[in-house]
C-alpha cells in the first residue's frame, strides 16, 4: 500500500513567486492535515480537510496560502506571493477516521530567497 | 489550548545502551492521546509509539516503552538496547480525542536529536 506522497521535495524560489505543494494521501483516508516546521521551532498545525471540506483552517497564517483537496482526494497547498518568512518544511499526514494514527508524507522542503 | 515541551534538544547514547526522551504536556482535558514520532534523516515521519489517557498501563512496543505520569503530564519514551537505526529526530505530540473540529490535530513538541554511535 502506497504511503503518503508530497511533490516536489524541495523547492527554492524566489520571494515574491507562487508555489504549489501537492500531498497524496493514503487512499481511502478521508482526513487529510497539513503541518509546517520552521527552522529551529516546532511543527505547527496549519489545516485539516475531511474529505474536500475544510474542517479546521485555524493554523493557517495568512491569506497567502490557499488549500484545496479537489474531490477529496489529493490536496494542494498554494503560497502566493511567498516570502521570506514561509521557508521551512510543509508536512502532510492522512488519518482514516475511527482510527488515531496518523501518517506522513516526507515533507517539502520550501527556501524562499 | 494544549502545549507540549520537549526540554532536550539534543541526546546521544552509546549502541546497545537504553535512553529516555523527556516530555511534558499542558492540558485541561481528562482523555487524550498521546504520541511519539520518530523522523529518521530520510524526513518521513512514522508512529513509535501510542498512549491512550485513560489507560493507566504504559505503552510498549518492543524495545520502546513509556512513563506515563498523568497527574505530572508527563510522558517519556524509553529506548531499550538502542541501535544506529534509532538515531533520528523524536517528537512527542497531543491529540485531543473529543468531537468537534480540532479531532485529530495533533500539537507537537520542539523535538529531540537523538544520536546513536557506536
Amino acid at each position: 500500500e502506497a504511503g503518503v506522497t508530497q511533490f516536489p521535495s524541495h523547492s527554492v524560489i524566489e520571494k515574491g513567486q507562487t508555489v504549489t505543494l501537492r500531498c497524496d494521501p493514503i487512499s481511502g483516508h478521508d482526513n487529510l492535515y497539513w503541518y509546517r516546521r520552521v527552522m529551529g521551532k516546532e511543527i505547527k498545525f496549519l489545516l485539516h480537510f475531511v474529505k474536500e471540506s475544510k474542517q479546521d483552517e485555524s493554523g493557517m497564517p495568512n491569506n497567502r496560502f490557499l488549500a484545496e483537496r479537489t474531490g477529496g482526494t489529493y490536496s494542494t497547498l498554494k503560497v502566493q506571493p511567498a516570502e521570506l518568512e514561509d521557508s521551512g518544511v510543509y508536512f502532510c499526514a492522512s488519518r482514516d477516521t475511527g482510527n488515531t494514527e496518523a501518517f506522513f508524507g516526507q515533507g517539502t522542503r520550501l527556501t524562499v530567497v | 489550548a494544549q502545549t507540549v515541551t520537549q526540554s532536550q534538544p539534543e541526546m546521544s547514547v552509546q549502541e546497545a545502551e537504553t535512553v529516555t526522551l523527556s516530555c511534558t504536556y499542558d492540558t485541561s482535558e481528562s482523555n487524550y492521546y498521546l504520541f511519539w514520532y520518530k523522523q529518521p534523516p530520510s524526513r518521513q515521519m512514522i508512529l513509535v509509539i501510542r498512549q491512550e489517557a485513560y489507560k493507566q498501563q504504559n505503552a510498549t512496543e518492543n524495545r520502546f516503552s513509556v512513563n506515563f505520569q498523568k497527574a505530572a503530564k508527563s510522558f517519556s519514551l524509553k529506548i531499550s538496547d538502542s541501535q544506529l537505526g534509532d538515531t533520528a529526530m523524536y517528537f512527542c505530540a497531543f491529540m485531543s480525542p473529543g468531537g468537534g473540529t480540532s479531532y485529530g490535530k495533533l500539537t507537537f513538541g520542539q523535538g529531540t536529536i537523538l544520536t546513536v554511535h557506536p
